[in-house]
C-alpha cells in the first residue's frame, strides 16, 4: 500500500524567513502528487499540483523521484501562510486504477511568527 | 455557481440516533468523497463513488454507509449514532476537465458530535 509521510507535526519560523515542508512517498511508478492547505475555519484546497509545475503564493514543489520527495517550499514566509498543509499522492490500487482517490499525509501545522 | 455544500454544519444529537449528513455537488463532476478528520489530524477517506449506483468503503472502517442515486448527491448515513462517531465529516468531488482531472474540491464539513 502506498504510504506518505510527513515527518514535521508542527513547524514555527519567523516572518521572512525560508520555509520547507516535508513529505515523503512510498510509491511505484509515476506518482501525480498534490500539496493541499486549509487554513482557520476556510475549508481544504488545492495549493498545487506537481504536474503543473507552478508556483502558487509563492510556494513551489519539486518530485524527486529518487529520494521519493515531494517537499513544498518558500523562500519567504508571511504570516498569511500559517496553515495546515497536507501532502497527498494519488492513490493507484494494484490493477492500476486510481478513481481519483487521494493518500492525505498527516499534516504539518506551520505557524509564522511576526 | 459551482460548488460542493455540506449540510448541517453542525450537529449534536444523542446517542442512537439516525443521522445522515447530505453533501451535494453542482461541479459536475463523477466521483465524490467522504473523509474523517479529528481536528488538526489527518484525513482517513471512509467512503467514494465514481459513478451513479457505485460505492465503496475507503481506506478507514466506518459504521457509515452512503448511497448515489443522483450525480450530485452522495449522503452519509448512520443508523445509530455513538460518541466514538464524533467527528468532522468531509465531502469532496473531483472529476473537472485536463489536469484538475484528480483536483478533489471539498465542502465546507459537517462537525458532528455524539452525546
Amino acid at each position: 500500500a502506498q504510504r506518505v509521510t510527513q515527518p514535521e507535526k508542527l513547524l514555527s519560523v519567523f516572518k521572512g524567513a525560508p520555509v520547507e515542508l516535508k513529505c515523503n512517498y512510498s510509491y511505484s511508478g509515476s506518482p501525480e502528487l498534490f500539496w493541499y492547505v486549509q487554513y482557520s475555519r476556510q475549508r481544504l484546497q488545492l495549493l498545487l499540483r506537481h504536474i503543473s509545475r507552478e508556483s502558487i503564493k509563492g510556494f513551489t514543489a519539486d518530485l524527486n523521484k529518487g529520494e521519493t520527495s515531494f517537499h513544498l517550499k518558500k523562500p519567504f514566509a508571511q504570516e498569511e501562510d500559517s496553515a495546515m498543509y497536507y501532502c497527498a499522492p494519488l492513490s493507484i490500487n494494484a490493477g492500476g486504477t486510481s478513481y481519483g482517490k487521494l493518500t492525505f499525509g498527516q499534516g504539518t501545522i506551520l505557524t509564522v511568527h511576526p | 455557481e459551482a460548488d460542493i455544500y455540506q449540510t448541517p454544519r453542525y450537529l449534536v444529537i444523542g446517542t442512537g440516533k439516525k443521522i445522515t449528513l447530505e453533501c451535494s455537488q453542482t461541479m459536475g463532476h463523477d466521483k465524490m468523497y467522504w473523509y474523517q478528520q479529528d481536528p488538526g489530524m489527518e484525513l482517513h477517506l471512509i467512503h467514494y463513488s465514481y459513478g451513479v449506483n457505485s460505492t465503496e468503503k475507503g481506506d478507514l472502517s466506518s459504521e457509515s454507509t452512503v448511497s448515489r442515486i443522483r450525480t450530485e448527491h452522495f449522503p452519509l448515513t448512520l443508523e445509530s449514532a455513538r460518541p466514538s462517531h464524533t467527528s468532522q465529516y468531509l465531502c469532496a468531488s473531483s472529476g473537472g476537465a485536463g489536469v484538475s482531472y484528480n483536483e478533489q474540491f471539498f465542502g465546507p464539513g459537517t462537525r458532528l458530535t455524539v452525546l
